[in-house]
């Protein structure tokens, strides 16, 4: 079974900072899709950011990037010029391709705190 | 676009009570999905459907079912509900697998006494 680890329960940052946030995971698929959602507050759930594995370069959205490392199996989320509206728990999630029928895996999460 | 739409935002069960948490979507995906969080920790996959009729298990199915009878409808039955159902429920849909985004309702918490 796929596992998704995030071992980072709690990261910080100032406020217009970088911050990178790890995840790892397991499987032994070659065709699969990597995921970052951010859940605030509110406890919408709300896609940042996602890969396909089989691409080589990594996905960019506006202040998010990450650093896809197929090898190693990490996906880490980069958030550059943070923002006080970034605070939030962020999740990195995997999805098989296939027949799996978009089921998503979720790490434990990370929450983020942005300070003024 | 209403997106997905769950009722009701907050409930309390007494134990071995019943209920049903409502999902509705309006854009016609075929694939919806019912999680569960626990408190400060990731989402585990209840149940999930790839289309009217079709349903299957995820990882946690035990004390849940579910229906599929209309693409836009996938409700989550709870029976006998049990302190360790106490939990935070979204509902999510896709058009279909692979990169396309899931989109999430706004949760139902859900509290046994």
């Amino acid at each position: 079974a796929q596992t998704v680890t995030q071992s980072q329960p709690e990261m910080s940052v100032q406020e217009a900072e970088t911050v990178t946030l790890s995840c790892t995971y397991d499987t032994s698929e070659s065709d699969y899709y990597l995921f970052w959602y951010k859940q605030p507050p509110s406890r919408q759930m709300i896609l940042v950011i996602r890969q396909e594995a089989y691409k080589q370069q990594n996905a960019t959205e506006n202040r998010f990037s990450v650093n896809f490392q197929k090898a190693a199996k990490s996906f880490s989320l980069k958030i550059s010029d943070s923002q006080l509206g970034d605070a939030a728990m962020y999740f990195c999630a995997y999805q098989a391709g296939g027949t799996s029928y978009g089921k998503l895996t979720f790490g434990q999460g990370t929450i983020l705190t942005v300070h003024p | 676009n209403a997106g997905v739409t769950q009722t009701p935002k907050f409930r309390i069960l007494k134990i071995g009570q019943s209920m049903t948490l409502q999902c509705t979507q309006d854009m016609n995906h075929n694939y919806m999905y019912w999680y569960r969080q626990d408190p400060g920790m990731g989402l585990k996959l209840i149940y999930y459907s790839v289309g009217a009729g079709i349903t299957d298990k995820g990882e946690v199915p035990n004390g849940y079912n579910v229906s599929r009878s209309t693409t836009e409808d996938f409700p989550l039955r709870l029976e006998l509900a049990a302190p360790s159902q106490t939990s935070v429920y979204f509902c999510a849909s896709s058009r279909r697998q692979g990169v396309e985004t899931q989109y999430f309702g706004p949760g139902t918490r859900l509290l046994v006494l």
